[in-house]
């Protein structure tokens, strides 16, 4: 158990419809990462938080939002929902954005199915 | 941006030993690690390197050389459990970019 906690596990949903994934890192860990693999792809990285603020973004459709709330849990928001944004979500949380050797662990991540 | 190159596959005997290699571009190096995934599941951590040189730990050992933008790991004493994808990654000021991965098959 690495410590991330994500939620759900799994969701299923209709092309059009907008979820949010919710996460919760580490506990002290200020930094979350949010990453997208669909199957048999690799990890594609979509933004990152560092206590409360974005500080850098990936290949992040506009559809898509994310935010870091004070008690350092983030959700990702998925909008007008496409058959082609089925994946597996995942969050990573690591002490810190920058620090030397603050590896990131990873949640065991959110499989969304749109139908 | 960041390219990280991986090879997609390599198959090998149990307890024989596999290197996986790892070239990559990027700005504002400060660090390099390796994950394992299994299918559908969450990556894990496996080493990290930030200095040049060889990183050992138990089975794994990592390498890293930033003038050559150059890492493998070198798996060890290799077990059917170590069937799975293993993922460079490299961090660039606040970003953890990821390779595709290679699927390392380990046959008896």
């Amino acid at each position: 158990d690495s410590g991330v906690t994500q939620t759900p596990k799994h969701l299923i949903t209709a092309t059009g419809q907008r979820v949010t994934l919710r996460c919760s890192p580490r506990s002290g860990d200020l930094s979350v990462y949010w990453y997208q693999q669909s199957l048999d792809q690799g990890l594609q990285f979509l933004i990152q938080y560092y206590n409360g603020e974005e500080r850098a973004k990936g290949n992040i459709l506009e559809r898509f939002s994310a935010q870091q709330f004070p008690d350092l849990h983030s959700e990702l928001n998925l909008s007008s929902l496409e058959l082609g944004d089925s994946a597996l979500y995942f969050c990573a949380s690591s002490v810190a954005g920058t620090e030397w050797g603050a590896e990131a662990f990873f949640g065991q991540g959110t499989r969304l199915t749109v139908v | 941006g960041q390219n990280i190159d991986q090879p997609t596959e390599m198959t090998a005997t149990e307890g024989a030993i596999v290197q996986i290699n790892c070239t990559y571009q990027t700005s504002g190096f400060n660090g390099l690690f390796w994950y394992q995934q299994h299918a559908g599941e969450a990556p894990t951590f496996l080493s990290y390197n930030v200095l040049d040189g060889l990183e050992e730990k138990g089975r794994f050992s990592s390498f890293l050389s930033r003038s050559k933008g150059y890492s493998y790991l070198l798996l060890k004493e290799l077990q059917m459990k170590d069937s799975a994808s293993y993922l460079c990654a490299v961090r660039s000021l606040y970003k953890l970019s990821f390779g595709a991965g290679t699927t390392v098959t380990v046959r008896a």
